[in-house]
């Protein structure tokens, strides 16, 4: 299963915008890249998914350069409630979802 | 209920004791997960179902763990003779589809304490 590098935790004030970026430098050409977000007490929700080049909705929206061996997720104007651990995966077909430890995002106020 | 229901939330047992854990996956999801996260550490894959394949039993820790899904529904993971590094939330999701294309979505969680 190829593996994804992430970093353990970032810190945040309201307001600003914040980018995750996640190395995946063994992407297979099937394998799309999928981050998930993740509240204490809670089980993950998906956030976003993509490709190649940008993907945007109205949580995050997902960077990935030509080459794809990284994504970026990056979160506009972030607030208190958005502080979690944001896991980034690599999908590919009919095979398990693998979580790495995920970046532990603090927001201060 | 319109999401994946996990029971029981909270379990305490004794060293040595078995137990079992249920989840009730999204009606019509054909794929189902379960993942173990211990105290502050990422999910770790236990075992993976796809419809009428053969699961995927790659990330079950030994011998002691076994899961079922009757019916192509419900799962019961079963921890026989449990240990104190036992002791974790256990995670269930499902999935409309394969993996790639559709978003997995989980359960609360059952929390089980092994003393």
């Amino acid at each position: 299963l190829a593996k994804t590098t992430q970093p353990i935790s970032m810190d945040s004030y309201e307001g600003q915008e914040v980018n995750i970026t996640c190395s995946h430098n063994n992407i297979a050409t099937n394998d799309y890249i999928t981050w998930y977000q993740q509240f204490p007490s809670q089980g993950p929700r998906f956030i976003i998914q993509g490709y190649k080049t940008k993907v945007t909705n109205e949580v995050a929206s997902l960077f990935i350069p030509a080459d794809r061996k990284s994504s970026t997720l990056s979160l506009p104007r972030v607030s208190l409630s958005d502080t979690a651990v944001y896991y980034c995966l690599l999908s590919s077909g009919n095979t398990p979802l693998v979580f790495g430890k995920g970046t532990r995002l603090s927001v201060i106020a | 209920g319109a999401g994946v229901s996990q029971s029981p939330s909270n379990k305490v047992t004794e060293k040595g004791k078995d137990v079992e854990l249920r989840c009730d996956p999204i009606s019509g999801h054909t794929a189902l997960y379960w993942y173990r996260q211990s105290l502050g550490q990422g999910l770790e894959f236990l075992i993976y179902f796809q419809g009428n394949s053969a699961p995927d039993k790659s990330g079950l820790p030994s011998d002691r763990f076994s899961a079922e899904r009757t019916g192509g529904s419900v799962s019961t993971l079963t921890i026989q003779r449990t240990q104190q590094e036992d002791s974790a939330v256990y995670l269930c999701a499902s999935s409309g589809g394969l993996a790639l294309t559709g978003e997995l979505f989980f359960g609360e969680g059952s929390r089980l304490t092994v003393l």
